[in-house]
């Protein structure tokens, strides 16, 4: 399997610019995680979803954020406006269901200018 | 929720040197994992390790559930092992995500 795929790499965009970060999980995975990563609070979970349905998403900083997960390999995570202060990592990471372990994306770094 | 602490926050070590890096949390745990993320930011996953002890090479790791603390042994470090050191948990014992701990940033000096 080719693990957690997220694009893009790196994104710089302009304040009030719409941001769409993207993520396939691994094949078989139950669970998908968004997380973000800032100096100031590490690494910190968004959202997370069960069957693509959102379980959990009191990480979520505002309501310029939002994340879908429309099928079982595919999930968005938007920003719109953006703002300087979302520049982050942006990571996507995935598990089966039951104890066992996540792998995460290589991540997104996102700058708003 | 749960806290995790890990110590040392920084470490610098010569090349060829042995390190202990302790992973603390506040509740019991049926998931815990240690990753490495490496210099290009990429995490890496290290163990999935609840109890007991794993080994991969020159790395190994314990935890001891019931006292609430996982502790990673790198030995004979190379440059290559740079780069910052997270555990992490579930927030409570029956959670789906992972809270993650500060990490500990290391270097490894030729």
């Amino acid at each position: 399997d080719a693990g957690v795929i997220q694009s893009p790499r790196h994104e710089v965009t302009e304040m009030g610019q719409e941001v769409t970060l993207r993520c396939k999980p691994i094949s078989g995975h139950d669970y998908l995680f968004w997380y973000r990563q800032t100096m100031m609070r590490g690494l910190e979970l968004l959202i997370y979803f069960n069957n693509n349905v959102p379980i959990d998403d009191s990480g979520m900083p505002e309501d310029r954020f939002s994340a879908k997960m429309p099928n079982a390999s595919f999930s968005t995570l938007k920003i719109q406006p953006s703002e300087p202060r979302d520049s982050a990592v942006y990571f996507c990471a995935s598990r089966k269901w039951g104890r066992t372990e996540a792998f995460f994306g290589q991540g997104t770094r996102l700058t708003v200018v | 929720g749960i806290q995790v602490e890990q110590s040392p926050p920084d470490l610098i070590l010569q090349e060829g040197a042995n390190s202990t890096l302790r992973c603390n949390f506040s509740d019991s745990v049926n998931n815990l994992q240690w990753f490495h993320q490496n210099p290009w930011g990429q995490l890496i996953n290290l163990f999935y390790i609840p109890s007991g002890t794993k080994q991969n090479g020159r790395l190994s790791a314990t935890t001891v559930a019931t006292e609430r603390y996982s502790l990673l042994y790198i030995s004979s470090s190379q440059t290559t092992d740079s780069g910052v050191y997270f555990c992490a948990v579930p927030p409570t014992n029956a959670g789906n995500m992972l809270t993650f701990g500060g990490g500990t940033r290391l270097m490894v000096k030729p």
